[in-house]
């Protein structure tokens, strides 16, 4: 079973519709999770956090995280063009000697269609 | 405030030669993250250093190495190159104590 998992998609999404991203992971004890969006050849960017569980809302973007069902997702509304990108999940984990060394999932691919 | 830097942009080296690459983090932070992203295997942590000290590293062979300098800037060197070791080498930084990691451009690593 793989750490953190997400589905590579691509997700293809109308322009102006709601984008659904998910991912899962493996680590009960992970603490903090992120979202990073990555366009072709380029390093990813921080879209944003979260470390409780619930809804978190910047923008466009919403992450939600369910610590229970150790899971996290990222709903994109009003979905662009500029969005098509590579959506990564990254985690970090409840061992301290680790450090803050983030997991990344494989990424789910979107798509937004004009 | 300027972001996470990293040179140079490309590099290409050929089969058994040693590879430098450096990274400067963002002003203020004492975190230094190295990740390789080779075609179809996602991003994997190589190694961490914080105020000078290596504090954690991945599952790569000793030929990946690095350090950190005084002036919390890093270098990530690669000996022995391998085809397989041609990937985006990318540099994260964070803040001390903060979890939170923002990635440099990324360097290009071509093994021929």
């Amino acid at each position: 079973q793989k750490e953190v998992e997400q589905n590579s998609g691509p997700l293809s999404v109308p322009e102006g519709a709601i984008a659904s991203l998910n991912c899962t992971y493996s680590d009960r004890g992970s603490q903090s999770f992120f979202w990073y969006r990555q366009y072709s050849g380029k390093s990813p960017e921080l879209i944003m956090s979260i470390y409780s569980n619930g809804d978190k809302e910047d923008g466009r973007f919403t992450a939600q995280l369910n610590k229970a069902s150790q899971y996290v997702s990222l709903l994109i509304r009003d979905s662009q063009p500029s969005d098509s990108a590579t959506y990564l999940c990254a985690v970090t984990g409840m061992i301290k000697a680790a450090g803050n060394k983030l997991t990344f999932g494989g990424g789910t691919r979107v798509l937004v269609k004009p | 405030e300027a972001g996470v830097t990293q040179s140079p942009t490309h590099l290409i080296k050929t089969r058994g030669q040693q590879a430098t690459l450096r990274c400067s983090p963002i002003s203020g932070h004492t975190s230094v993250y190295w990740y390789q992203q080779a075609l179809g295997l996602g991003l994997q942590f190589l190694l961490w250093y914080d105020e000078g000290e290596e504090r954690n590293r991945g599952n790569f062979p000793p030929r990946f190495s690095g350090r950190q300098f005084p002036n919390y800037s890093s270098e990530l060197n690669v000996n022995a190159l391998e085809l397989e070791d041609s990937a985006l080498y990318l540099c994260a930084s964070s803040s001390t104590g903060r979890d939170t990691q923002y990635f440099g451009p990324g360097t290009r690593l071509t093994v021929l």
